[in-house]
């Protein structure tokens, strides 16, 4: 079974400063998808940025890029010049047949 | 962009009665829905993948017969909690994938279930 782990319960930034949130996961698949979803208080879950794992290049979105090591099984999320609507719930996700998530970071951006 | 919704977005019910959790695509017809749990301060937990016309997939731990999963057609997925208890009180959010073939999955707004 497939397995993603967040190691950073919270992280802090200060606003206009840059953040790095991390994200392992475990598979033996070769073809999946990842992601980053967003979860503010309202708890809707807001999808940040995705990666399919064929692809090598990096995606980004705006302020939001990933840095997906295919090999290491890593993925990480930048968030650049935060913002304090950037303040939220940040979970990383592996998608094969189904999506399962990490067990997600806390992201408070300081004014 | 595609919209799924839930309804309700809060139900109390008292225990050992049953309640139902609705969960639509709205703009966008879904072969394959999913029924997650998410405690307070905790990630999201699969409970059961749900193909339309078919029986429900349930994780290891997940009790079919307390959570009855039905996927009657390609914009409707319903999760009924069957004799709730106090410790099935949770927040319940479903989602759906496409069938377009772009691999994504939206979420809807979930369902806050408090049982007293």
């Amino acid at each position: 079974a497939q397995t993603v782990t967040q190691s950073q319960p919270e992280m802090s930034v200060q606003e206009a400063e840059t953040v790095t949130l991390s994200c392992t996961y475990d598979t033996s698949e070769n073809n999946y998808y990842l992601f980053w979803y967003k979860q503010p208080p309202s708890r809707q879950m807001i999808l940040v940025i995705r990666q399919e794992a064929y692809k090598q290049q990096n995606a980004t979105e705006n302020r939001f890029s990933v840095n997906f090591q295919k090999a290491a099984k890593s993925f990480s999320l930048k968030i650049s010049d935060s913002q304090l609507g950037d303040t939220a719930m940040y979970f990383c996700a592996f998608m094969n047949n189904d999506m399962r998530f990490g067990a997600g970071t806390r992201l408070t951006v300081k004014p | 962009g595609a919209v799924v919704s839930q309804h309700p977005s809060r139900v109390i019910c008292k225990s050992g009665t049953s309640v139902k959790i609705e969960c639509r695509s709205l703009d966008f017809q879904a072969t394959t829905m999913f029924w997650y749990r998410q405690f307070p301060k905790k990630s999201l937990m699969l409970m059961a993948t749900s193909n339309e016309g078919s029986k429900a997939t349930y994780e290891q731990g997940v009790e079919k017969d307390k959570f009855l999963i039905n996927h009657a057609s390609l914009t409707l997925s319903t999760l009924t909690v069957t004799s709730a208890h106090p410790e099935d009180s949770s927040f319940y959010i479903c989602s759906a994938r496409t069938t377009s073939g772009v691999y994504e999955q939206y979420f809807g707004p979930g369902t806050r279930l408090t049982v007293t």
